[in-house]
């Protein structure tokens, strides 16, 4: 079975734009969360999709954004970009309310 | 969700058994232990996880003590591939599905 896959995995941006990346659960899965990765604040979670419909969010400003479609991709985006967003972005996705698997996270660099 | 303490650093020789402890002293009766590890720039990837009785799978073993308020991963025969930051996190069982992921044990296999 294929795992979560994220598009694009490498992106540069400047400050002001808006960036929108992609996530692809495993088959089956209906549950899609979203984490930021930074050096400095580490691991933290940004919202959680569950059938089209925001389930659950973190401590995040407005200009982070998400959906979920009826095939269970998800998408995130972030608008009008400052430097403190570069970081790595990872989906993971679980079945209803189980183990999450973690996607290769896109890494966002913003100039 | 409760929170974990782990080692910051740990080294083990390859070859040998790693353990990797981690205490949840307020661990409440339906919350899970899960053990996530991430090798740099990847997206964590899943290993184990119990709620209280003792686990094994392919990857590795998972020691809950009787009053769960501590659990060690046991990594059976490391292998330098197995260097990476692990990461010790309890969660409700059918809660939502935030993460909430602490600096964790940089583990690092020596030749």
């Amino acid at each position: 079975k294929a795992g979560v896959t994220q598009t694009p995995r490498y992106l540069i941006k400047t400050r002001g734009q808006q960036v929108t990346l992609s996530c692809s659960p495993i088959s089956g899965h209906r549950s899609v969360s979203w984490y930021q990765q930074t050096p400095g604040q580490g691991l933290q979670f940004l919202f959680e999709y569950f059938s089209e419909t925001q389930r659950n969010k973190g401590n995040f400003p407005g200009r982070f954004s998400g959906r979920q479609f009826s095939n269970s991709r998800s998408e995130m985006n972030v608008s009008t970009l400052e430097l403190g967003d570069s970081a790595l972005y990872l989906c993971a996705s679980s079945f209803v309310k189980e183990t999450q698997y973690f996607g290769p996270g896109t890494r966002l660099l913003v100039l | 969700d409760a929170k974990t303490t782990q080692p910051t650093s740990m080294d083990c020789a390859e070859g040998r058994a790693a353990n990797l402890p981690c205490n949840h002293s307020t661990i409440s009766g339906n919350e899970y232990v899960y053990w996530y590890r991430q090798i740099h720039s990847q997206g964590p990837q899943y290993i184990i996880h119990g709620l209280k009785n003792n686990e094994t799978n392919e990857m590795a073993s998972l020691i809950i003590t009787e009053d769960r308020k501590s659990s060690t991963l046991i990594l059976p025969h490391a292998t330098l591939r197995d260097t990476a930051v692990y990461h010790c996190i309890v969660r409700v069982a059918g809660g939502g599905q935030k993460l909430v992921f602490g600096q964790g044990t940089r583990l690092t296999i020596n030749p």
